[in-house]
């Protein structure tokens, strides 16, 4: 079976100051892992991906992840954050062998400080 | 523009009388899946469709059903709500099943109370 942790339910940190969101995840297969946001009063929406190949994978709004097979973690980074960055952002791990399953961790909310 | 839509955004209502939320996509995704929102559970899946007519249960599907008679729609139905299915739910689609390799289109959201 496959789990998610997301260390940090909130993370509280300055405008324009760089940013490490941490994902971990436990899994017995190779698993494909994603990073979704979800902006006040919207739905989620898909930041970026890891299917396979670079270890450092480019999202959008400036945001990047890197995959770290031996520490089975997905960490969400961003150099410099900005106030529209204020969100709750989901890790999730899909398994490769079946293509039917997508486990989400608990989310993290990110906020940042004027 | 792609788009998955949910429909009403806000319902309150009361126990018992019978509620349908409804999502619609216009990608011609053939997955299509329901998830409720709860502060400190994340997201967790109700049911799923992997194509019309063919639908299936996710990890909490009790006291909830679904319906897909045509690609677009996916209806999610409470046949008699109570006040622990008060929550944020979510419709979603996507190319891939659970949206894995191609990832979720997520609707904005339906916020149920049920009084």
């Amino acid at each position: 079976a496959q789990s998610v942790t997301q260390l940090d339910s909130q993370v509280p940190v300055f405008e324009e100051a760089p940013v490490e969101l941490r994902c971990n995840y436990s899994s017995s297969v190779s698993v494909y892992l994603f990073w979704y946001v979800q902006y006040p009063n919207q739905g989620l929406q898909l930041l970026l991906k890891y299917l396979s190949g670079s270890t450092l994978v480019k999202g959008i709004n400036g945001f990047e992840a890197e995959f770290n097979k031996s520490q089975t973690s997905f960490h969400l980074r961003k150099p410099s954050v900005h106030i529209s960055d204020t969100a709750e952002y989901f890790c999730a791990v899909s398994p490769m062998n079946r293509d039917d399953k997508i486990i989400f961790g608990k989310g993290t909310r990110l906020h940042i400080l004027p | 523009e792609a788009q998955v839509t949910q429909n009403p955004r806000y319902l309150i209502t009361v126990t018992g009388k019978k509620l349908t939320v409804t999502c619609s996509q216009n990608m011609n995704h053939e997955y299509m899946s329901w998830y409720r929102q709860d502060p400190g559970l994340g997201l967790r899946q109700i049911y799923y469709s992997m194509n019309v007519e063919v639908t299936d249960k996710g990890d909490v599907p009790e006291g909830y059903k679904v319906s897909r008679k045509e690609k677009r729609n996916f209806p999610l139905i409470l046949e008699s709500p109570s006040p622990n299915q008060t929550s944020l739910y979510f419709c979603a689609s996507s190319l891939s099943p659970a949206g894995t390799v191609y990832g979720y289109t997520f609707g904005s959201g339906t916020r149920l109370t049920v009084v």
